[in-house]
């Protein structure tokens, strides 16, 4: 069984920078696995943020990016603000079968 | 603008069977893919399967085959998850999202299924 791996927790200062990382147990990510990263905030949906490793949609803040490095698919945010704090999942394709992250939660404090 | 908005809140007994409804609008109904994603109380994000509107042709996550269907109607721009033989691990909020070549984008705003005797 395919697992995605993500830091369950991460702590960051306001006005910081925090990169989320994403693994597969099945080896390096590539851009073949189309890492997408979704932000959840608490009694809301998930939100799309980026798709296809680096690629931002239209809405998604100019502070949020997205990258491959060292073998995972990685979410970087510079210059945190309070209203980041949330949950934040990968999503990775599998030739069919999709496998989400178990998700890091991200405390701004 | 893109919407997509689900059916209300259902409570279900053990062993029943669940169908929730995502309702597209502001798109071509048949360009895009829909995925059902759950999330059980608590929990991460589970991916269930997808459909696509235009063919009807379905994939489901190995977890849930024979015991989910996804279905829809284009005469409405609607797609159906029913979920059968409902346990009480099944209790989590239903997802549709929409996706085209790997980017997904719209959520809707979830449907809560609880199971309970």
């Amino acid at each position: 069984q395919t697992v995605v791996t993500q830091e369950p927790s991460l702590t960051v200062s306001p006005g910081g920078t925090v990169t989320l990382t994403c693994a597969s147990s099945t080896g390096a990510v590539t851009s073949g696995y189309y890492p997408n990263w979704f932000q959840q905030k608490p009694g809301q949906a998930p939100r799309a943020l980026i798709y296809s490793a680096s690629n931002k949609h239209s809405w998604t803040p100019a502070r949020f990016s997205g990258s491959l490095l060292g073998g995972k698919a990685a979410l970087t945010l510079s210059g945190v603000q309070p209203e980041d704090e949330a949950d934040y999942y990968c999503l990775l394709y599998y030739g069919g079968t999709r496998v989400f992250g178990g998700g890091t939660k991200l405390t701004v404090l | 603008q893109v919407q997509l908005v689900q059916s209300g809140a259902e409570v279900k007994k053990p062993g029943a069977s669940v169908k929730v409804s995502c309702k597209a609008s502001g798109y071509t109904f048949t360009g895009y893919y829909m995925h059902w994603v759950r999330q059980a109380p608590g929990q991460g994000l589970e991916w269930m399967g997808w459909i696509s509107p235009n063919s009807g042709g379905t994939d489901y996550a190995q977890k849930f085959q024979g015991r989910v269907t996804l279905t829809r109607d284009t005469s409405i721009s609607t797609v159906f998850m029913e979920l059968s033989r409902l346990i009480s691990d099944d209790t989590a909020v239903y997802y549709c999202v929409r996706e085209l070549r790997e980017v997904y984008d719209y959520w809707g705003q979830g449907t809560l299924v609880t199971v309970s005797s």
